[in-house]
């Protein structure tokens, strides 16, 4: 299977930081890395598919890039709603795999 | 609206069985792969079970391979996790989620809870 690792773990931020949280795969995934956001008590929301789409409706300070083994969402002005934790999902070959998550708080 | 519905989840002893439902409506449900997502207590998110939309072709995570299985009725909009064999471990919320193509999952539902004890 398909290791993920993300990283940070947790990220302490404030309101209009930038924020960069990067996903590294144990082999190549061309582009299939999506990226999802959770609040407690809610479902995951995709933000961003095929590494660097935007999913609709998502705010256009979300951000992601990278191809192969090394991927990375960028928030590029954090505002309070997005206090969240974030994952990032490879997509390319079964069984899926999530990377472990980074919690942002404030 | 697209929404996905989860029920079927309970209280259950190790060795148990139970099955997960999911109602789908709000979008042309044959045509999609959907899968099964879970979450332990203060854990991450992990990918349990995918069923390709004819129902025909089905994935495992290794921690549920032969235990677990994935199945869909077309006609019903309906797609359930039949789990046998129950542990622990598997103590969880159990999302529902809709494959956008292959590019991950776009629509989830609120989660079932199962607990094994």
């Amino acid at each position: 299977a398909i290791r993920v690792t993300q990283s940070p773990s947790s990220v302490s931020a404030s309101v209009g930081d930038r924020v960069t949280i990067t996903c590294r795969t144990s082999q190549g995934i061309t582009n299939d890395l999506g990226w999802y956001q959770q609040k407690p008590g809610e479902a995951p929301k995709l933000l961003i598919y095929a590494a660097s789409t935007l999913q609709s409706g998502v705010p256009s300070r979300f951000s992601g890039s990278g191809s192969g083994t090394e991927f990375t969402l960028t928030i590029s002005s954090l505002q309070p709603e997005d206090f969240a934790t974030y994952y990032c999902l490879q997509d390319y070959i079964n069984p899926l795999t999530f990377g472990g998550g980074t919690k942002v708080e404030i | 609206e697209v929404q996905l519905l989860e029920s079927g989840g309970f209280l259950v002893q190790p060795g148990g069985s139970l099955r997960l439902s999911c109602a789908a409506s709000g979008f042309t449900f044959k045509n999609y792969a959907m899968s099964w997502v879970r979450q332990a207590p203060g854990k991450g998110l992990e990918w349990v079970s995918t069923v390709n939309g004819g129902g025909v072709t089905t994935y495992y995570a290794d921690s549920v391979q032969g235990r677990f299985t994935i199945s869909r009725d077309n006609s019903k909009k309906m797609v359930y996790l039949q789990m046998n064999s129950l542990r622990a471990e598997d103590t969880a919320i159990y999302y529902c989620a809709k494959r956008f193509g292959g590019y991950g999952m776009d629509v989830w539902g609120q989660g079932t809870t199962v607990t094994v004890s």
